[in-house]
Protein backbone atom coordinates (compact mmCIF):
# COMPACT_ATOMS: atom_id res chain seq x y z
CA UNK A 1 0.00 0.00 0.00
CA UNK A 2 1.32 2.91 -1.40
CA UNK A 3 1.98 6.47 1.70
CA UNK A 4 2.90 9.84 0.92
CA UNK A 5 4.39 12.18 3.86
CA UNK A 6 4.78 15.98 2.79
CA UNK A 7 7.40 17.54 4.92
CA UNK A 8 8.96 21.27 4.77
CA UNK A 9 8.69 24.67 6.34
CA UNK A 10 5.14 25.83 7.56
CA UNK A 11 5.99 29.66 7.04
CA UNK A 12 7.79 31.08 4.16
CA UNK A 13 8.52 34.99 3.58
CA UNK A 14 6.72 37.10 0.41
CA UNK A 15 9.15 37.01 -2.25
CA UNK A 16 11.14 33.85 -0.68
CA UNK A 17 10.91 30.19 -2.52
CA UNK A 18 8.36 27.65 -0.80
CA UNK A 19 10.48 24.01 -0.87
CA UNK A 20 8.26 20.66 -0.07
CA UNK A 21 9.26 17.39 -0.25
CA UNK A 22 7.32 14.18 -0.58
CA UNK A 23 8.30 11.01 0.62
CA UNK A 24 6.92 7.96 -1.26
CA UNK A 25 7.07 4.49 0.60
CA UNK A 26 5.12 1.22 -0.78
CA UNK A 27 5.80 2.33 -4.51
CA UNK A 28 9.14 3.23 -6.57
CA UNK A 29 9.07 7.30 -8.05
CA UNK A 30 10.98 5.29 -11.26
CA UNK A 31 8.05 3.11 -11.89
CA UNK A 32 6.88 3.97 -15.37
CA UNK A 33 3.61 2.89 -14.18
CA UNK A 34 2.78 6.42 -12.30
CA UNK A 35 3.17 10.20 -12.06
CA UNK A 36 3.57 12.02 -8.61
CA UNK A 37 1.26 14.90 -8.59
CA UNK A 38 1.36 18.51 -6.12
CA UNK A 39 -2.15 20.13 -5.25
CA UNK A 40 -2.83 22.95 -3.01
CA UNK A 41 -5.95 23.99 -1.38
CA UNK A 42 -6.23 27.38 0.61
CA UNK A 43 -8.25 27.57 3.51
CA UNK A 44 -12.12 26.76 3.14
CA UNK A 45 -11.69 26.66 -1.12
CA UNK A 46 -11.13 23.95 -3.40
CA UNK A 47 -8.49 22.36 -4.81
CA UNK A 48 -5.86 23.45 -7.29
CA UNK A 49 -3.53 21.12 -9.69
CA UNK A 50 -0.01 22.32 -9.53
CA UNK A 51 1.84 20.11 -12.00
CA UNK A 52 3.40 16.49 -11.85
CA UNK A 53 5.78 14.60 -12.94
CA UNK A 54 6.87 11.14 -14.02
CA UNK A 55 9.37 8.35 -13.19
CA UNK A 56 11.63 9.64 -15.58
CA UNK A 57 11.60 13.07 -14.70
CA UNK A 58 9.12 14.81 -17.42
CA UNK A 59 6.97 17.70 -16.00
CA UNK A 60 3.62 18.95 -16.84
CA UNK A 61 2.33 22.11 -14.97
CA UNK A 62 -0.79 24.19 -14.50
CA UNK A 63 -0.07 27.22 -17.14
CA UNK A 64 -1.04 29.92 -14.17
CA UNK A 65 1.87 28.58 -12.34
CA UNK A 66 4.44 27.09 -14.62
CA UNK A 67 6.41 30.03 -14.54
CA UNK A 68 7.35 30.10 -10.94
CA UNK A 69 6.91 25.60 -10.03
CA UNK A 70 9.73 23.63 -10.59
CA UNK A 71 9.01 19.98 -9.79
CA UNK A 72 11.86 17.43 -9.17
CA UNK A 73 12.73 13.92 -8.28
CA UNK A 74 15.28 12.01 -6.10
CA UNK A 75 15.07 8.40 -6.69
CA UNK A 76 17.93 7.63 -4.03
CA UNK A 77 15.47 8.29 -1.74
CA UNK A 78 12.40 7.64 -3.44
CA UNK A 79 11.38 11.13 -2.78
CA UNK A 80 9.95 13.91 -5.20
CA UNK A 81 9.89 17.71 -4.07
CA UNK A 82 7.81 21.32 -5.15
CA UNK A 83 9.20 24.72 -5.20
CA UNK A 84 7.48 27.37 -5.78
CA UNK A 85 9.64 30.46 -6.19
CA UNK A 86 8.41 34.12 -5.70
CA UNK A 87 5.57 33.73 -3.16
CA UNK A 88 2.49 35.96 -2.31
CA UNK A 89 0.01 35.60 0.51
CA UNK A 90 -2.23 34.21 -2.01
CA UNK A 91 0.46 31.01 -2.23
CA UNK A 92 -1.13 30.21 1.47
CA UNK A 93 -2.69 26.85 1.47
CA UNK A 94 -2.46 23.50 2.40
CA UNK A 95 -0.37 21.53 0.09
CA UNK A 96 -0.60 18.06 -1.16
CA UNK A 97 1.63 15.22 -2.53
CA UNK A 98 -0.39 12.28 -4.49
CA UNK A 99 0.16 9.43 -6.77
CA UNK A 100 -1.14 10.11 -10.59
CA UNK A 101 -2.19 6.70 -12.38
CA UNK A 102 -1.32 8.49 -15.15
CA UNK A 103 -3.36 6.92 -18.53
CA UNK A 104 -5.04 4.12 -16.07
CA UNK A 105 -6.34 6.97 -13.86
CA UNK A 106 -6.18 10.21 -11.86
CA UNK A 107 -4.67 11.00 -8.38
CA UNK A 108 -5.68 7.65 -6.06
CA UNK A 109 -3.06 8.14 -2.75
CA UNK A 110 -2.46 11.33 -1.08
CA UNK A 111 -0.58 12.59 1.22
CA UNK A 112 -2.20 14.59 4.68
CA UNK A 113 -1.01 17.45 3.70
CA UNK A 114 1.16 20.38 4.84
CA UNK A 115 0.03 24.17 5.76
CA UNK A 116 2.25 26.02 4.19
CA UNK A 117 1.57 30.37 5.43
CA UNK A 118 3.19 32.78 3.82
CA UNK A 119 3.65 35.78 5.47
CA UNK A 120 6.59 38.35 7.12
CA UNK B 1 -13.73 24.20 -16.65
CA UNK B 2 -15.33 22.09 -14.43
CA UNK B 3 -19.32 23.30 -12.33
CA UNK B 4 -20.98 21.32 -9.71
CA UNK B 5 -24.49 22.05 -8.64
CA UNK B 6 -25.81 22.54 -6.06
CA UNK B 7 -23.59 23.95 -4.07
CA UNK B 8 -24.67 22.58 -0.81
CA UNK B 9 -26.85 19.68 -0.28
CA UNK B 10 -28.89 19.60 3.00
CA UNK B 11 -30.15 15.18 2.68
CA UNK B 12 -31.20 13.12 6.04
CA UNK B 13 -29.38 10.20 6.59
CA UNK B 14 -31.28 7.33 4.28
CA UNK B 15 -32.14 9.86 1.83
CA UNK B 16 -30.99 9.48 -1.91
CA UNK B 17 -27.96 12.11 -3.26
CA UNK B 18 -27.69 12.95 -6.37
CA UNK B 19 -24.59 15.40 -7.19
CA UNK B 20 -24.08 17.05 -10.66
CA UNK B 21 -20.48 18.36 -12.56
CA UNK B 22 -20.54 19.83 -15.78
CA UNK B 23 -17.28 20.19 -17.80
CA UNK B 24 -17.21 23.81 -20.49
CA UNK B 25 -15.72 20.89 -22.93
CA UNK B 26 -16.04 17.20 -23.19
CA UNK B 27 -13.88 15.19 -20.94
CA UNK B 28 -14.80 12.08 -22.68
CA UNK B 29 -15.46 9.51 -19.54
CA UNK B 30 -11.85 11.26 -17.83
CA UNK B 31 -14.33 12.08 -15.08
CA UNK B 32 -13.59 11.03 -11.69
CA UNK B 33 -15.23 12.22 -7.88
CA UNK B 34 -13.48 12.82 -4.40
CA UNK B 35 -14.93 12.56 -1.04
CA UNK B 36 -13.42 15.01 1.46
CA UNK B 37 -14.05 15.48 5.19
CA UNK B 38 -12.66 18.74 7.17
CA UNK B 39 -9.23 18.41 7.88
CA UNK B 40 -8.10 15.27 5.89
CA UNK B 41 -7.10 14.51 2.33
CA UNK B 42 -9.33 14.06 -0.56
CA UNK B 43 -10.24 10.23 -0.91
CA UNK B 44 -10.70 9.23 -4.73
CA UNK B 45 -14.16 7.71 -4.59
CA UNK B 46 -15.05 7.15 -8.50
CA UNK B 47 -13.07 7.49 -11.80
CA UNK B 48 -13.38 7.22 -15.30
CA UNK B 49 -17.04 8.28 -14.38
CA UNK B 50 -18.15 4.85 -13.03
CA UNK B 51 -15.61 2.81 -11.71
CA UNK B 52 -15.60 2.55 -7.70
CA UNK B 53 -11.84 3.10 -6.15
CA UNK B 54 -10.79 0.19 -3.91
CA UNK B 55 -12.88 -0.24 -0.98
CA UNK B 56 -15.50 2.30 -1.51
CA UNK B 57 -18.95 1.09 -1.32
CA UNK B 58 -21.88 0.22 -3.76
CA UNK B 59 -23.64 3.33 -2.69
CA UNK B 60 -21.80 5.64 -4.20
CA UNK B 61 -22.40 5.51 -7.76
CA UNK B 62 -21.14 7.91 -10.78
CA UNK B 63 -22.57 7.96 -14.49
CA UNK B 64 -22.27 10.21 -17.58
CA UNK B 65 -20.47 11.47 -20.76
CA UNK B 66 -18.59 13.85 -22.68
CA UNK B 67 -19.62 17.19 -20.10
CA UNK B 68 -22.25 16.02 -18.18
CA UNK B 69 -22.34 14.00 -15.30
CA UNK B 70 -23.52 12.41 -11.79
CA UNK B 71 -22.26 11.09 -8.21
CA UNK B 72 -25.36 9.43 -6.75
CA UNK B 73 -25.22 8.16 -2.93
CA UNK B 74 -28.30 5.67 -2.93
CA UNK B 75 -29.14 5.86 0.70
CA UNK B 76 -26.85 8.14 2.78
CA UNK B 77 -24.79 7.10 5.70
CA UNK B 78 -23.67 9.01 8.76
CA UNK B 79 -20.11 9.03 7.29
CA UNK B 80 -21.17 10.61 3.75
CA UNK B 81 -21.51 13.87 5.21
CA UNK B 82 -18.40 15.62 3.58
CA UNK B 83 -17.67 17.42 -0.05
CA UNK B 84 -17.94 16.11 -3.19
CA UNK B 85 -15.28 17.56 -5.66
CA UNK B 86 -15.23 16.04 -9.64
CA UNK B 87 -12.21 16.16 -11.22
CA UNK B 88 -11.02 15.69 -15.05
CA UNK B 89 -8.18 14.21 -16.80
CA UNK B 90 -8.69 14.58 -20.20
CA UNK B 91 -7.53 18.53 -20.56
CA UNK B 92 -4.86 20.50 -19.43
CA UNK B 93 -4.52 20.97 -17.25
CA UNK B 94 -5.78 18.90 -14.81
CA UNK B 95 -8.83 20.08 -12.87
CA UNK B 96 -11.07 20.51 -10.01
CA UNK B 97 -14.67 21.60 -9.84
CA UNK B 98 -15.18 23.93 -6.82
CA UNK B 99 -17.22 21.25 -5.18
CA UNK B 100 -21.07 20.51 -3.25
CA UNK B 101 -21.26 20.01 0.03
CA UNK B 102 -23.67 17.29 1.33
CA UNK B 103 -24.79 18.40 4.85
CA UNK B 104 -27.15 16.94 7.49
CA UNK B 105 -30.45 18.37 7.57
Amino acid sequence: QVQLQESGPGLVKPSQTLSLTCTVSGASISSVNYYWAWIRQPAGKGLEWIGRISGSGSTNYNASLESRVTISLDTSKNQFSLKLSSVTAADTAMYYCARDLASLGPEDSWGQGTLVTVSS
Amino acid sequence: ILTQSPATLSLSPGERATLSCRASQSVDRFLAWYQQKPGQAPRLLIYDTSNRATGVPARFSGSGSGTDFTLTISSLEPDDFAVYYCHQRRIWPRGFGPGTKVDIK
